[in-house]
């Protein structure tokens, strides 16, 4: 069974920064691409970036909203990905999640929580 | 960018009736070189993570129930519950990856029961 599980959210001031992570088992993670998206607290899904397999280039692609801000890497050691976030705005409060994905998004984590706020 | 529109925003069908939601892309995701719709169909309901449903606009994902179909080409798309149970009260939202990486969602739309 595939399982995705996210933490390293919490309350960091604006400007802040903030490393997440999600633990992957069930599939083999590093023939994998995934995506983190976010949802802020009411509203809708926002994709957030992608990360591409090293087999296939490990190449990362991101929202313009956080491009040059957020960086999404991956540990295939250890079958877990992140999403590290610098210069954090009020804005980029939501729940964070990560997914699979193969063009559309097969599997997503839980989410983890992050708050930007003074 | 790609927008996705829903309509409606909410809707209340009665248990054992039709639901049809519709999803408008500002332009087509349709692939002329493999002639596929790149649009998914999603099911969040309160306090999960989103549920895959629909994918290649009409693939049904594996285990989901069969009352669950997607139709639709082009620009213009159609989630339909033929017959709404209880378990299927949630937020469904449409995805277009046509201009992968960068993929954007629809709003969502809010199905409850009469």
């Amino acid at each position: 069974e595939v399982q995705l599980v996210e933490s390293g959210g919490g309350l960091v001031k604006p400007g802040g920064s903030l490393r997440l992570s999600c633990a992957a088992s069930g599939f083999t993670f590093r023939n994998a691409w995934m995506s983190w998206v976010r949802q802020a607290s009411g509203r809708g899904l926002e994709w957030v970036g992608r990360i591409k397999s090293k087999t296939d280039g490990g190449t990362t692609d991101y929202a313009a909203p956080v491009k040059g801000r957020f960086t999404i890497s991956r540990d295939d050691s250890r079958n877990t990905l992140f999403l590290q976030m610098h210069s954090l705005k009020t804005e980029d409060t939501a729940l964070y999640y990560c997914a699979t994905d193969y063009q559309y998004n097969s599997n997503w984590g839980q989410g983890t929580l992050v708050t930007v706020s003074s | 960018d790609i927008v996705m529109t829903q309509s409606p925003d909410s809707l209340a069908v009665s248990l054992g009736e039709r639901a049809t939601i519709n999803c408008k892309s500002s332009q087509s995701v349709l692939y002329s070189s493999d002639n596929k719709n790149y649009l998914a169909w999603y099911q969040q309901k309160p306090g999960q993570p989103p549920k895959l449903l629909i994918y290649w606009a009409s693939t049904r994902e594996s285990g989901v129930p069969d009352r669950f179909s997607g139709s639709g080409s082009g620009t213009d798309f159609t989630l339909t519950i033929s017959s709404l149970q209880a378990e299927d009260v949630a937020v469904y939202y449409c995805q277009q990856y046509y201009t992968t990486p960068l993929r954007t969602f629809g709003p969502g739309t809010k199905v409850d029961i009469k």
